[in-house]
């Protein structure tokens, strides 16, 4: 069965620093890897996508998401972090067939001014 | 186009009560999954329905079911609601083919209290 860790609860970083939030993955075939974010009392909004072809995915707001296949990883990545990226963070994994998405547990990102 | 739609946004029940919540996925969109999100768990998924048929089904107990309509509009019941069902609830919608189209479209959520 497919699975995504996010081993970080809490990541906390000051506003203009790169910014990393992590993501390991686990799934029978080749994966299919999306982030999300939540802002509070909102649904998800879909940040960016890997489903074949560069490792490197740029998405929306400015984020990336570098795919590491030998690592099963699928770090979420920004190079200067702004006050309004805090939110909850998803990674999600599906893999290939009728399989359903899988969440992580999230990452709750604190951007300080 | 319209998002995801789902109502009510907030219900409060009592505990040994049913609950219907409603979601009207994206216009084209022809899978509808759910997903039910608490502090402590995160999100997990609920069921998935593609063409009014369950697609995937979560690790749930029986209490929780779902439908689709021909028009991709999606219910899901709670019977005999108790307090560890408070939660939000989310719909999401998507095309429904593998991969590509894959990619998730998120309501607001219901938020249910159960008292």
């Amino acid at each position: 069965a497919q699975s995504v860790a996010q081993p970080e609860d809490q990541v906390n970083v000051a506003e203009g620093n790169p910014l990393t939030v992590k993501c390991t993955y686990s799934v029978s075939g080749n994966p299919y890897l999306f982030w999300y974010v939540q802002y509070p009392n909102r649904g998800l909004q879909f940040l960016l996508k890997y489903i074949t072809g560069d490792n490197l995915v740029k998405g929306s707001y400015g984020f990336e998401a570098e795919f590491n296949k030998s690592q099963t990883s699928f770090h979420l990545k920004k190079p200067s972090a702004l006050v309004s990226d805090s939110a909850l963070y998803f990674c999600a994994v599906k893999g290939s067939g009728n399989t359903p998405l899988v969440f992580g547990k999230g990452t709750r990102l604190s951007v300080i001014a | 186009k319209a998002g995801v739609t789902q109502t009510p946004r907030y219900l409060i029940k009592t505990r040994g009560q049913q609950v219907t919540l409603s979601c009207s996925p994206i216009s084209g969109h022809r899978s509808v999954s759910w997903y039910q999100q608490t502090p402590g768990q995160g999100l997990q998924f609920l069921f998935e329905y593609f063409s009014e048929t369950q697609r995937n089904k979560g690790n749930f107990p029986g209490r929780f079911s779902g439908r689709q309509f021909s028009n991709s509009r999606s219910e899901m019941n709670v019977s005999t609601l108790e307090l560890g069902d408070s939660a939000l609830y989310l719909c999401a919608s998507s095309l429904g083919g593998t991969g590509f189209s894959y990619e998730q479209y998120f309501g607001p959520g219901t938020r249910l209290t159960v008292t």
